[in-house]
């Protein structure tokens, strides 16, 4: 089974300073991560994914993220936060190599709040 | 605008009542998955198909049912409703059934349970 943990409900960060989100994921295979963020009232949007070659994945709003292997990790970043950052921001993992589910499996969800 | 079209926006109904949502996928996409949304469980997998076909099952109750029409679109079925199944319902498509491209999701279906 594939599982995707988000170890912090909410973060708090001032308005300029750099953002982490975390995340840890468990797939028998190779993984397929995402990153969505949700805005009140709206659905998910994509931010970005990482599927293979460079660990440092470039994404939408200035927003990246890094794959760690070793540590089933794909973390979240931005160097310098704005205040419409605030959001709700979802990891989700496939396994990209067949053997499970095809299907997305997201997180819990982190609620960033940036503070001006 | 994502191109993923769901209605209603907003749903309020009894208990033990049906509602039937609705998703339009967007243009080429031939997979909808359907996601349920709440503040205990967080985003949970439902139901998938592909170009009419049910493709996989996820965590969906059996009060609950989908189908794809030939058009593409879907309709999310539920019925002897309870008041825990007031939640967000996503329904979201992708072009293959096979798609590491991920998701794009529509605005939601807000459905409370009285």
């Amino acid at each position: 089974a594939q599982s995707v943990a988000q170890p912090e409900d909410q973060v708090n960060v001032a308005e300029g300073n750099p953002l982490t989100v975390k995340c840890t994921y468990s797939v028998s295979g190779n993984p397929y991560l995402f990153w969505y963020v949700q805005y009140p009232n709206r659905g998910l949007q994509f931010l970005l994914k990482y599927i293979t070659g460079d660990n440092l994945v470039k994404g939408s709003y200035g927003f990246e993220a890094e794959f760690n292997k070793s540590q089933t990790s794909f973390h979240l970043k931005k160097p310098s936060a704005l205040v419409s950052d605030s959001a709700l921001y979802f990891c989700a993992v496939r396994d990209g190599s067949g053997a499970g589910s095809y299907q997305l499996t997201f997180g819990k969800g982190t609620k960033l709040s940036v503070i001006p | 605008d994502s191109g993923v079209t769901q209605t209603p926006k907003h749903l309020i109904t009894a208990t033990g009542q049906r509602v039937t949502l609705r998703c339009s996928p967007r243009s080429g996409d031939l997979s909808v998955y359907w996601y349920q949304q709440s503040l205990d469980q967080g985003l949970q997998f439902l139901i998938q198909y592909y170009n009419g076909e049910e493709r996989a099952k996820g965590n969906i109750l059996e009060r609950f049912s989908a189908q794809q029409f030939p058009d593409l679109h879907s309709e999310l079925n539920l019925s002897s409703l309870e008041l825990g199944d007031s939640a967000l319902y996503f329904c979201a498509s992708s072009e293959g059934t096979d798609d590491y491209y991920g998701y794009t999701f529509g605005s939601g279906t807000r459905l409370t349970v009285v």
